[in-house]
């Protein structure tokens, strides 16, 4: 059943170790997005694609990549993962992105770096 | 810009009682509301939605009021369960090609 897929659910890195967390999902959905969120904050968005135009968050560190490789998938890939970057990463889809669209979220990838 | 906060960032409540969280929003220009229910762990789960044209939209257990007059959105729980325990978050759009924007969260804690 479930709809938008994050794997692995916890995720633990070294500091500088590339890390990529991926994200599934079976609505078929034209955008996907990835947020991050730390402890008791709300989520903070990254990135998305609508199709496969990549529209990236002006305060988004370049240490933060991401893959759409089909409609199905996306990866969220740092490239050198600080102590910061320790958070929740959360995938979401919607079917569009004209506005009024409710947004599918996975369970998240709890990642860690030591 | 726009942010979108809560007024309360805990809220304890009787199982049984009521809860009602609420929500400011700063612009005027959002139009589309959104509820998301996080459990421990888990991704933000929808709750139910309203855009700017209504004030009021009904779900099971739940309404959603909204005040465009003064940039207000609230959420209201009938019967508290142990199962709503968890942080609300608000979340607002404006039109068109607008990301959503999520205010900061309240921590509602059912006791039983």
């Amino acid at each position: 059943d479930a709809m938008v897929i994050q794997n692995p659910r916890y995720q633990v890195t070294q500091f500088g170790k590339p890390v990529t967390l991926s994200c599934s999902q079976t609505l078929n959905h034209n955008v996907m997005y990835w947020y991050q969120q730390k402890s008791s904050q709300a989520p903070k968005l990254l990135f998305h694609y609508y199709d496969k135009d990549f529209n990236n968050e002006a305060d988004t560190p370049d240490n933060f990549q991401s893959r759409r490789p089909n409609t199905s998938f996306c990866f969220l890939d740092i490239r050198s993962p600080g102590l910061g970057d320790a958070a929740m990463y959360l995938c979401a889809t919607s079917r569009d992105n004209r506005g009024n669209e409710k947004l599918f979220f996975g369970s998240g990838t709890q990642l860690s770096v030591l | 810009g726009e942010s979108v906060g809560l007024h309360l960032p805990t809220l304890s409540v009787q199982e049984g009682d009521n809860s009602i969280i609420n929500c400011a929003y700063s612009n005027s220009a959002s139009d589309y509301f959104i509820w998301y229910k996080q459990e421990s762990g888990k991704g933000p789960q929808f709750i139910i939605d309203i855009r700017s044209n209504m004030d009021k939209r009904q779900g099971q257990r739940v309404t959603v009021l909204l005040n465009k007059t003064v940039k207000h959105l609230s959420l209201q729980i009938a019967a508290t369960q142990p199962g709503d325990s968890a942080v609300y978050f608000c979340a607002t759009q404006g039109a068109g090609n607008t990301p959503l924007v999520f205010g900061k969260g309240t921590r509602l804690s059912v006791i039983a």
